[in-house]
């Protein structure tokens, strides 16, 4: 069983939209959670961490964790084309997700 | 500031070579952590260090694979007698506290070194 698991996508969708990215992890006595995105052919960039239950925003950009369920996710608001990357969930230091392959088309 | 450095950005060796790939951390952070991310996949742990030791090792896929780190300032990551499914981007990342730390263990990623065995 992978201890983090996202699904692959590719997800699409319009300009203007809400992206929903979702992540579950299999440790329950993770404290630490990050969302990166990385572009093609670009090495991973951090954009948000979360380390206690509920909702982090950050610009267009809201983190929510559930510990209970062992989930987090990411919801971009007002998609942009310049959104359009790979967002890779990372549970503690090293456990990294696949990644979701995000398309945001004009 | 001054982010993560590696170097060189292409490495392009014959099978059977060994190579050295170097890695500059952000100026002050403990932990630093090598990757392999090959094209089209995921991330893929290599070794962890805490300082100028390796806590966690596991990922190193072969003995061939080795890496060191002075203080808590350059590490090096060798392979030995490369192989063709050794191409790949290898990325280095620090953090300023490392594993265990809420609020001190987000990463910092390098611009990777590509490599290719041919």
């Amino acid at each position: 069983q992978k201890e983090v698991e996202q699904n692959s996508g590719p997800l699409s969708v319009p300009e203007g939209a809400i992206a929903s990215l979702n992540c579950t992890y299999s440790d329950r006595v993770s404290q630490s959670f990050f969302w990166y995105r990385q572009y093609s052919g670009k090495s991973p960039e951090l954009i948000m961490s979360i380390y206690s239950n509920g909702d982090k925003e950050d610009g267009r950009f809201t983190a929510q964790l559930n510990k209970a369920s062992q989930y987090v996710s990411l919801l971009i608001r007002d998609s942009q084309p310049s959104d359009s990357a790979t967002y890779l969930c990372a549970v503690e230091d090293m456990r990294f997700g696949a990644g979701t392959r995000l398309t945001v088309k004009p | 500031g001054a982010g993560v450095s590696q170097s060189p950005s292409n490495k392009v060796t014959e099978k059977g070579k060994d190579v050295e790939l170097r890695c500059d951390p952000i100026s002050g952070h403990t932990a630093l952590y090598w990757y392999r991310q090959r094209l089209g996949q995921g991330l893929e742990f290599l070794i962890y260090f805490q300082g100028n030791s390796a806590p966690d090792k596991s990922g190193l896929p072969s003995d061939r694979f080795s890496a060191e780190r002075t203080g808590e300032s350059v590490s090096t990551l060798t392979i030995q007698r490369t192989q063709q499914e050794d191409s790949a981007v290898y990325l280095c990342a620090s953090s300023p506290l490392g594993y265990g730390t809420s609020g001190g263990n987000e990463q910092y990623f390098g611009p990777g070194t590509r490599l290719t065995v041919t």
